[in-house]
């Protein structure tokens, strides 16, 4: 099955500013998903990711917020913009398999 | 709006004994997922059930799935300590030829103890 990485795995920012998280996949997937795990809490769905057109957001989600890149199939970046301590999560993506959804090691993200 | 509801959200248990956790969900679904993920650490897949009646197993930990109920549970089997983990289920939509996003329930703390 594919494997999945992430960069960075963790990072400390300072509010109003931005961060790109890069996820790297290690063969051809047509979708990609990026999921936020607030802590203690589940995972929830921000947005899916197909190459070649524009993200599909989930409710209370929005690009200006959350903008993602998918230039090829193999590679996608979500940004935070404009952060704030509400944003601290760990910032998971997911690739689909015919047997399974699977997930990178995950962003830990800390907003000051 | 999809909903999945797992129960118990927290469960400790003491080794040797066994358990069942459920998974409950709102809309006709043609997957279901479970995960488990150690504290820190990103998603282990466990098991993708795919159809009615399907049941997996491995190891201590065996998973159904009814999707006439909406119910998939996953049954621990003497329990032993490294099973202590969050485990979540996940239900797959919008399929796609590439996978399924997913909405996942809120996990079941597991605490085996001696």
């Amino acid at each position: 099955s594919a494997v999945i990485s992430q960069k960075p795995s963790r990072d400390i920012c300072q509010r109003g500013t931005s961060l790109t998280i890069q996820c790297q996949v290690d063969s051809q997937v047509t979708m990609m998903f990026w999921y936020r795990q607030q802590p203690g809490q589940s995972l929830t769905l921000i947005a899916t990711a197909n190459q070649g057109s524009e993200a599909t957001y989930e409710s209370g989600f929005v690009i200006d917020k959350f903008p993602i890149s998918r230039p090829n199939l193999t590679f996608s970046t979500l940004t935070v913009s404009n952060m704030s301590p509400e944003d601290s999560s760990i910032y998971l993506c997911s690739a689909g398999s015919a047997g399974g959804g699977i997930f990178g090691p995950g962003t830990r993200l800390t907003v000051l | 709006e999809l909903k999945v509801e797992q129960n118990p959200l927290f469960l400790s248990m003491q080794e040797g004994k066994n358990y069942t956790i459920y998974c409950n969900y709102s809309t006709t679904s043609d997957r279901l997922y479970w995960y488990r993920q150690d504290p820190g650490k990103s998603l282990e897949s466990l098991f993708v059930l795919l159809s009615n009646g399907a049941v997996k197993q491995e190891g201590r930990l065996m998973a159904s799935l009814d999707t006439k109920a909406r119910l998939s549970t996953l049954h621990i089997t003497a329990a032993v300590h490294d099973l202590s983990a969050t485990y979540f289920c996940a239900v797959g939509v919008r399929p796609s030829n590439s996978g399924y996003a997913l909405n996942f329930g809120k996990g079941t703390s597991l605490l085996v103890t001696p």
